[in-house]
């Protein structure tokens, strides 16, 4: 069974500060993504990795980073948080499936509060 | 990029009767689209997939139709129960990885 894990479930920051958000995948997959989740807006892909070290951005990378140093563990940062980074965020891993796109597993998200 | 459009925003059905979603897309390279069910306060999980060589696909209650020239795609669930009752996502995929969400669709089942 595919588990994919959250580091925190609520995370409440002050404006300006750093926040890091871990993701964990215990399926050996290739593929990690994060997105967020806004009520009417669907998920939006902020970055995605394809392999250790590697990333692209994705629709919405803007006030973000992330880091991938190990094939289990995809990093999402914000460097300052700002009240408009509230949300909700998921990450999610995949397999590289022969070339195809596949099945995405999502993580439990965190719900991240900027005051 | 890819823009997927997903109808209607919200469904409300009688229990046991059908429910139907619909989505376009607009990259005609597109190959790739799941469906997700995500109930309150939970993760979403795949529920069924189709992939642009079939028409159409069951698995039990759940239905999805692709119509590759109108660049449209549909999820069909009959029989509706309570337990139906979740946001739906679609999404479309060339071969990139990636997923490009719909805005999802609350679906209630009424008792």
């Amino acid at each position: 069974d595919v588990k994919v894990t959250q580091s925190s479930r609520y995370l409440v920051k002050r404006t300006g500060e750093k926040v890091f958000l871990e993701c964990v995948q215990d399926m050996d997959h290739e593929n990690m993504f994060w997105y967020r989740q806004d009520p009417g807006l669907g998920l939006r892909l902020i970055y995605f990795s394809y392999d250790v070290k590697m990333k692209e951005k994705g629709d919405i990378p803007e006030g973000y980073s992330v880091s991938r140093e190990k094939k289990e563990r995809f990093s999402l940062i914000l460097e300052s948080a700002s009240t408009n980074q509230t949300s909700m965020y998921l990450c999610a891993s995949s397999p590289q499936a022969g070339g195809r796109t596949d099945t995405q597993y999502f993580g439990p998200g965190t719900r991240l509060t900027v005051l | 990029g890819e823009n997927v459009e997903q109808h209607p925003s919200t469904l409300s059905v009688q229990e046991g009767d059908s429910a139907v979603i619909k989505c376009t897309y607009s990259d005609s390279a597109s190959n790739y689209f799941p469906w997700y069910k995500q109930e309150l306060g939970k993760r979403p999980q795949l529920i069924i997939d189709i992939r642009s060589n079939v028409g159409e696909k069951k698995d039990q209650r759940i239905a999805v139709t692709l119509n590759k020239t109108a660049k449209h795609f549909s999820l069909h669930i009959t029989e509706t129960q309570p337990e139906d009752s979740a946001v739906y996502f679609c999404a479309a995929s060339t071969n990139d990885y990636k997923l490009s969400f719909g805005a999802g669709t609350t679906v209630t089942v009424r008792a």
